[in-house]
Order: structure tokens, then C-alpha cells, then sequence
């Protein structure tokens, strides 16, 4: 299908690792995102990959990519309170007029103590 | 990273109205901006990309002649919802990009 698909929900307690997963669609996209966005707020970028990559980590933060089966997932190591957000995977293709991303469904994650 | 601000950040305007939503990026140039709307606990769905110097390019199903898209400079781009009605309530958020596309803040519109 053309949905880029995420779970909706995660729940986990805090100092917890949390996974939120993601299954993307277009094998040619070039990076691949994950942005947190809290409530009333605008998008934040978390981190991002290259296509030609397996793992990035950064600081609490590891992205792992499965090309093969074009899945994506963030494990953010230790959670804590101010990590619950809704966190968007997204897949960009370079058009003409710049690189387009389609995001995921969101998956909201709860951190609760 | 870099920042784009978005001004206003909450619009409440009469049906009818017309209403500007400028997006900004501060600390780079953006040859591409884009214009993304959200309806409450769902993603972003692009509107259109807009190229500076050119007509922005809109997606399937969105009127450009409701929402004016104006790409004035390399580091301003501005949304005008015109006649806008209460199906148009909405949060409107626009990204600026560079090498990573970067987001504003966002605005909430609501059309009485």
C-alpha cells in the first residue's frame, strides 16, 4: 500500500527502553526521519538515516534500518516523562522540487512512572 | 538545528475572512518550503511545495485558489487561506528545508 504504518500506542514506565516501529514503503527513499512533536507544538527532528545504512546512534537514541523489509524502528534508551510525545517516521524522495516526505501514522508514547 | 518560526501561532477569524500564515526560516536560506495541515490526533498531510521564485506545486485534491501559496524569498514563505470557512480549522504547520527539512511551530486556525 502507499501508507507509511506505525503502531498507535506504546506504553512503557520510565528509565525503560521504548521501540516504536515503523514500516515504510518506498525502497528508493533516500533518508529516512523521526520526529517527536508534543502537544500544540510543530514538528522536532529527533534523528535521521541514510538509506545505506544499518544503525545510527545518537545519545539516548538508536535508529536500525532493515532495507530488505523496509522497516525503521527508534529505541530511545532510558525513557523518561518528557519523552512521551507522538514520534512520526518519515520517508523522503527527492522530486524536482525538493525532497517531499511522507509520514507515518504517529505513534503516541506514554511514559508513565 | 536549524529554525523556522511561524507567525501567528493561533488565528480565530470570521467565516469569510482571509487569513496569512507566514513561515520563516532564521538561520538559513530555504529554497523549499512546504505547507503541511493536521487534523486533530492524525499526521501531516502535505499541501504543496513551494519553490522560491516559482508557483508552488499543490497536491491532488488541494484548491489553489483557497490556499495562496507566496515564496517571496529564500528565507519567507506565506500561506493565505482565503474565504476561509470552519472546515478549514486546522493546524498548519510549514518546513523549511536545506540539506533536512525543518519545521515550524505551527499554526492553529479556527474558523468561526
Amino acid at each position: 500500500g502507499e501508507d507509511v504504518e506505525q503502531s498507535l500506542f506504546l506504553s512503557v514506565r520510565e528509565g525503560d527502553s521504548s521501540v516504536i516501529n515503523c514500516t515504510y514503503t518506498d525502497s528508493s527513499s533516500t533518508y529516512l526521519y523521526w520526529y517527536k512533536q508534543e502537544p500544540g507544538a510543530g514538528l522536532q527532528l529527533l534523528t535521521y538515516i541514510f538509506s545505506n545504512m544499518d544503525m545510527k546512534q545518537d545519545q539516548r537514541l538508536t535508529v536500525l534500518l532493515n532495507k530488505k523489509d523496509k522497516h525503521l524502528s527508534l529505541r530511545i534508551a532510558d525513557t523518561q516523562t518528557g519523552d512521551s510525545a507522538i514520534y512520526f517516521c518519515a520517508e523522503s524522495r527527492f522530486t524536482g522540487g525538493g525532497n517531499k516526505l511522507t509520514f507515518g501514522t504517529g505513534t503516541q508514547l506514554k511514559v508513565e512512572l | 538545528g536549524a529554525v523556522v518560526s511561524q507567525h501567528p501561532s493561533r488565528v480565530i477569524c470570521k467565516s469569510g475572512t482571509s487569513v496569512k500564515i507566514e513561515c520563516r526560516s532564521l538561520d538559513f536560506q530555504a529554497t523549499t518550503m512546504f505547507w503541511y495541515r493536521q487534523f486533530p490526533k492524525q499526521s501531516l498531510m502535505l499541501m504543496a511545495t513551494s519553490n522560491e521564485g516559482s508557483k508552488a506545486t499543490y497536491e491532488q485534491g488541494v484548491e489553489k485558489d483557497k490556499f495562496l501559496i507566496n515564496h517571496a524569498s529564500l528565507t519567507l514563505s506565506t500561506l493565505t487561506v482565503t474565504s476561509a470557512h470552519p472546515e478549514d480549522s486546522s493546524f498548519y504547520i510549514c518546513s523549511a528545508s536545506g540539506a533536512l527539512q525543518y519545521f515550524g511551530p505551527g499554526t492553529r486556525l479556527t474558523v468561526l
